[in-house]
């Protein structure tokens, strides 16, 4: 069966410090991966998504970035945090496009 | 007009009564439709999809959709108390060059004992 994990699992950080945050996915391959964030009692934003080694679409101008090193690891970047930043992210996997996403447990950071 | 609507709630309803979740959606084509269960603090997890027109029954959740309306619905029979959640309707549309899932803002249920 397929797992997606996600650490850190929260994480406080300073404004204008780095940031990153992994996602890795077991139990499948060439999946699409995708970056959301969700702000406190808010919906869930899409911020990027990746279809292969690489391959990396932002939906979203901003802050952070991404990449995708391997095919079953996505990671969200960022240089320098900013206070709008403070959020919960959530790493999700799918087989397809059109079919149903599976989300990880999630990092909740917190920028001061 | 956002594209995913949902009732935000608060929806409160007694233990063992139904509850209906509402959710409408602004793509004709669309073809895929899921709901999604959130526990506060925790990340969504998927509950039911349906991909006809019709009822979709998967123990206590059944969901209906209407694709005529755009309209999508979830109805939880038998309500217990640790049905209290979040849910998010989520319909797969166009986003520039890919369809994507797009999420409503979500309806918080609440189950009374």
């Amino acid at each position: 069966s397929q797992t997606i994990h996600q650490w850190p699992a929260t994480l406080v950080q300073p404004v204008g410090s780095p940031l990153s945050l992994e996602c890795t996915v077991e139990g499948t391959s060439n999946p699409n991966l995708y970056w959301y964030r969700q702000a406190a009692g808010r919906g869930l934003q899409l911020l990027f998504y990746s279809v292969g080694i690489g391959q990396i679409s932002s939906e979203v101008p901003q802050n952070l970035s991404a990449s995708r090193p391997q095919d079953r690891q996505f990671i969200l970047s960022s240089k320098k945090l900013l206070l709008s930043d403070s959020g919960f992210y959530l790493c999700a996997w799918s087989p397809g496009f059109t079919t149903e996403q599976f989300f990880g447990p999630g990092t909740r950071l917190t920028v001061l | 007009q956002k594209e995913v609507e949902q009732n935000s709630g608060p929806l409160s309803v007694p233990e063992g009564a139904i509850a209906s979740l509402n959710c409408t959606y602004s793509d004709r084509v669309s073809q895929s439709f899921f709901w999604y269960r959130q526990y506060s603090g925790k990340s969504p997890e998927l509950i039911m999809s349906i991909y006809s027109n019709g009822d979709k029954e998967d123990g206590r959740f059944t969901a209906q959709l209407n694709k005529a309306s755009q309209y999508v619905s979830l109805l939880i029979r038998d309500s217990q108390p640790s049905d209290s959640a979040t849910y998010l309707c989520a319909v797969n549309m166009r986003s520039g060059s890919a369809r994507q899932l797009t999420f409503g803002s979500g309806t918080q249920l609440t189950v009374l004992p």
